[in-house]
């Protein structure tokens, strides 16, 4: 079955650590999406990539970092600069009908790590 | 700025009362809009796309209807299992999704 993995599940971060949450797909789709989700507010995007080697800053790009080497893969660390982690970080992909901007093909999601802090 | 409202916040039904979730939107040159369900602690699964005015698409007990400012998620019916929270995002031309803060959605047996 077709679909987007992430991993851990939970992931607990110490002081002054870096953490590293996983993001797979193998639905063959180029865009993928990093949003984060908290209480009481809709998803807001962290960074989004279009294409391998890639990427853009989405509106709370602050403190976190991306990487994109591989199609499939789109991993999220979070740095020791981003003082509020505690959140649920969802994953998403989806295919491009267009070049340039953002797609407006649907987003499918993964389900989601939840980061704490220790 | 865009603005997407999604009302009311929570819904409880009795299985089998139908109602509506609204969600409205102040976006110039709409290119989408989505709706999803979540379900607690996983995340959101893709319902439908409407993409202009008119637009209207169904699938089992649920329907979307698309006008210039709003869009609702008629449920029909509704069961137990479609107790979930549904969240709706809009996207215009070049630029990303803006999602709203869901409507959280109880079906009582």
């Amino acid at each position: 079955d077709g679909g987007i993995t992430q991993s851990p599940k939970y992931l607990f971060r110490k002081e002054g650590q870096n953490v590293t949450l996983s993001c797979e797909q193998n639905l063959n789709h180029d865009a993928m999406y990093w949003y984060r989700q908290d209480p009481g507010q809709g998803l807001r995007l962290i960074y989004y990539s279009q294409i391998v080697n890639d990427f853009q800053k989405g509106d709370i790009a602050e403190g976190y970092s991306v990487s994109r080497e591989k199609k499939e893969s789109f991993p999220l660390t979070v740095t020791s600069a981003q003082k509020n982690p505690t959140a649920f970080y969802l994953c998403a992909s989806s295919i491009i009908r267009s070049t340039g901007g953002y797609s407006n093909q649907p987003q499918h999601f993964g389900d989601g790590t939840r980061l704490s802090i220790l | 700025e865009d603005q997407v409202t999604q009302s009311p916040e929570a819904l409880r039904l009795q299985e089998g009362e139908s109602s509506s979730l609204n969600c409205s939107y102040t976006v110039s040159g709409l290119r989408g809009l989505f709706w999803y369900r979540q379900d607690p602690g996983k995340g959101p699964e893709f319902l439908f796309t409407l993409y202009s005015a008119g637009e209207e698409k169904e699938k089992e007990r649920l329907k979307a209807t698309l006008t210039k400012k709003e869009s609702f998620l008629h449920i029909t019916a509704p069961k137990p299992e479609d107790s979930a929270t549904y969240l709706c995002a809009v996207q215009k031309r070049g630029s990303r999704l803006t999602f709203g803060e869901g409507t959280q959605l109880t079906v009582n047996p």
